[in-house]
């Protein structure tokens, strides 16, 4: 099992849809997590930190459910400019590292 | 602004030669960290630097070495680059673990580094 799991997709919709991706983590004792953005050939950027209680930017809301070990990542109102990989990361082993999931590749259609 | 450049975009080196990849930021940060990113891999850590001259190897050491003499840099080195060594390198840095708790902080990183090994 991967240590940091998620769906690669492409999870392909209309603009104006909603879009939810999981992410599955191996180790419970888990305390740091985040979604990165990565466009086709650029570097990842962090699009949020992930907070116990969850967290809302705009039309983005992440959630973390520490019982299922699984973070989430609600996209609301798709633009055009959402298509890009999203990552989920986790401080799988304590300390300064941090784990990256595969990436989900996401495609809003006009 | 974190800022973190890295030397070059685009790189290409032919199978045998000693390829020195690098990386500056300019946010104080005590942690650097070099990636390569493949298709279907992901990003899989190479090296971590936790300071001047300290350095933990990732998951994929082999191959690579680096060097930190100064905070602000950190260098690659592929010692005789293969072909398997093509690839997108990534280089990244960060505030260190535990400065708040338990938490590990979030990873900036360069533009990326595409290097071709013919």
């Amino acid at each position: 099992r991967k240590e940091v799991e998620q769906d690669p997709g492409p999870f392909n919709v209309p603009e104006g849809a909603t879009v939810a991706f999981n992410c599955t983590y191996s180790n419970s004792a888990s305390q740091s997590f985040f979604w990165y953005r990565q466009d086709c050939r650029k570097e990842p950027k962090l699009l949020m930190s992930v907070y116990s209680s969850g967290n809302e930017d705009g039309r983005f809301t992440a959630q973390l459910n520490r019982a299922s070990q699984y973070i989430s990542l609600l996209i609301r109102d798709s633009k055009l400019s959402d298509s890009a990989t999203y990552l989920c990361v986790v401080n799988i082993r304590a300390g300064n590292m941090l784990t990256f999931g595969g990436g989900t590749r996401l495609m809003v259609k006009p | 602004d974190v800022k973190v450049t890295q030397s070059s975009r685009y790189l290409v080196k032919r199978t045998g030669e000693k390829v020195f990849l690098e990386c500056v930021q300019d946010m104080d940060h005590e942690n650097m960290f070099w990636y390569r990113q493949d298709p279907g891999l992901g990003l899989r850590l190479i090296y971590f630097s936790y300071d001047v001259k300290m350095k933990e190897k990732g998951d994929i050491p082999e191959g690579y070495s680096v060097s930190r003499e100064k905070k602000e840099r950190f260098s690659l080195i592929l010692e005789s680059a293969s072909t398997n060594q093509t690839s997108m390198y990534l280089c990244a840095s960060s505030l260190p673990w535990g400065r708040q708790g338990g938490i590990s902080y979030e990873q900036y990183f360069g533009p990326g580094t595409r290097l071709t090994v013919t």
